[in-house]
């Protein structure tokens, strides 16, 4: 079982609202992230969470904040966002967070900022 | 130089044809390699890792490396239109905990 749960499945929100995008799996695995996909653009990486804790941040705005709570709950918090930052919002899990790993998506949350 | 490169396409085959999807990097420390199909609208679904030089077969599905090149390839025999899709090439250097991604090739599989 490679399943990686997202919530919710579509999100509109205003410039000035705050909402969090929620990624679960169950699969023991102990690296985690978050991915932004633009229409006919590859994924871009924006946050890797390895054991729990955040080690990779792209430069990515604080206006996306993202939280690990336990090992197989990934959050991100958006706040104040723009309308540019309407995407596919990609969570992926992998066993760990080494190279020799596969990582596998889960359905993505479509966003809209209005 | 992009780090990942592959053919935009679009790519299109008939159906049951051989279609042949390749894939450069420029990292040399990369070491390990993955497939990806994304179907319109949706998330991307893993189909081959291959960490080996060689190729490595999955039902319909070889992927090839050669390290030496830098080049990684994937071939789908018996193409279906189910296939339609584009199928991006991830990169993986040893020692990092990212994936780079190519910017994917679009498959058209006509019946």
């Amino acid at each position: 079982d490679t399943e990686v749960t997202q919530t919710p499945k579509h999100l509109v929100m205003g410039m000035t609202n705050k909402k969090s995008l929620k990624c679960e799996q169950h699969m023991g695995h102990r690296a985690m992230y978050w991915y932004k996909q633009k229409a006919k653009k590859p994924p871009e990486l924006m946050f890797v969470y390895s054991y729990e804790k955040l080690s990779i941040n792209e430069s990515v705005p604080s206006r996306f904040s993202p939280e690990c709570p336990n090992s197989s709950l990934l959050n991100l918090h958006l706040h104040a966002l723009q309308p540019e930052d309407s995407a596919l919002y990609l969570c992926a899990s992998s066993q760990d967070p080494g190279s020799r790993v596969e990582q596998y998506f889960g359905p993505g949350t479509r966003l809209l900022v209005l | 130089q992009k780090e990942v490169e592959q053919n935009s396409g679009p790519l299109s085959v008939p159906e049951g044809a051989i279609a042949s999807l390749n894939c450069t990097y420029s990292d040399r420390g990369s070491q390990s390699f993955f497939w990806y199909r994304q179907y319109s609208g949706k998330s991307p679904e893993l189909i081959m890792s291959i960490y080996s030089n060689g190729d490595k077969e999955d039902g319909r599905f070889t992927a090839q490396l050669n390290k030496a090149s830098q080049y990684v390839s994937l071939l789908i025999r018996d193409s279906q239109p189910s296939d339609s899709a584009t199928y991006l090439c991830a990169v993986r250097k040893g020692g990092s905990e990212k994936l780079v991604f190519g910017k994917g090739t679009k498959l058209t599989v006509n019946p």
